[in-house]
């Protein structure tokens, strides 16, 4: 069993549309939760940095963190076609310079 | 800033050629991690650099070497290239304290091995 798991998609959704993307993992150990988007061809970019649990929004993105259920979730409200991309969830325990990945879900949002 | 800068951006190799790859960071960051993507395998990590002078292997380090020249530069060596490390390579500075300590990706470099 992978660390992290990842839903690979692809899901579409059409504009305006709320879009819910999630990882589960397995070790209960881990602490901080991020979630990247990577642009096709391009470097992934941080979106959204959670320490332990609870939610925190920054705009149209919400991510939340369920640690008795080891979930992690990222919400987009109101979507656009700019945020069509693959979408990384990454996490680490305390005190350690290593990241475990999911696999990433690709998002296509249709005009 | 430029932050995480990667270069080059394309490379072909054939089988046995060695090459590098060469990362920099203008972030003042003390971290550094090299990564390679494949579809449907996520990133995983080569090596890493905890800060200057120091670096340790990760989840695939074979057949690669780093030397981290300095804070700033961290760079990834194939001493004979093959096919199978056709990839994606990431290089990723982190800092430390809050959303600046975590990893921020340079815009990587598309590696083919014929």
């Amino acid at each position: 069993q992978k660390e992290v798991e990842q839903d690979p998609g692809p899901l579409s959704v059409p504009e305006g549309a709320i879009v819910s993307l999630n990882c589960t993992y397995s070790n209960s150990a881990f602490q901080y939760f991020m979630w990247y988007r990577q642009y096709s061809r391009k470097g992934p970019e941080l979106l959204m940095y959670t320490y332990s649990s609870g939610n925190k929004e920054d705009g149209r993105f919400t991510a939340q963190v369920d640690k008795s259920s080891k979930y992690i979730s990222l919400f987009i409200r109101d979507s656009q076609p700019s945020d069509s991309a693959t979408y990384l969830c990454a996490m680490r325990t305390s005190g350690t310079y290593k990241y475990i990945f999911g696999t990433g879900t690709r998002l296509k949002v249709l005009a | 800033n430029a932050g995480v800068t990667q270069t080059p951006k394309f490379q072909v190799l054939k089988t046995g050629q060695s090459m590098t790859l060469q990362c920099a960071q203008d972030m003042n960051h003390n971290s550094m991690y090299w990564y390679r993507q494949d579809p449907g395998m996520g990133l995983r990590l080569i090596y890493y650099s905890a800060s200057e002078g120091t670096t340790d292997k990760g989840e695939v380090p074979n057949g690669y070497n780093v030397s981290r020249l300095n804070k700033r530069e961290f760079s990834l060596r194939l001493e004979s290239a093959a096919p199978s490390q056709t990839s994606v390579y990431f290089c990723a500075s982190r800092g430390v304290g809050g959303q600046e300590g975590e990893q921020y990706f340079g815009p990587g470099t598309r590696l083919t091995v014929t």
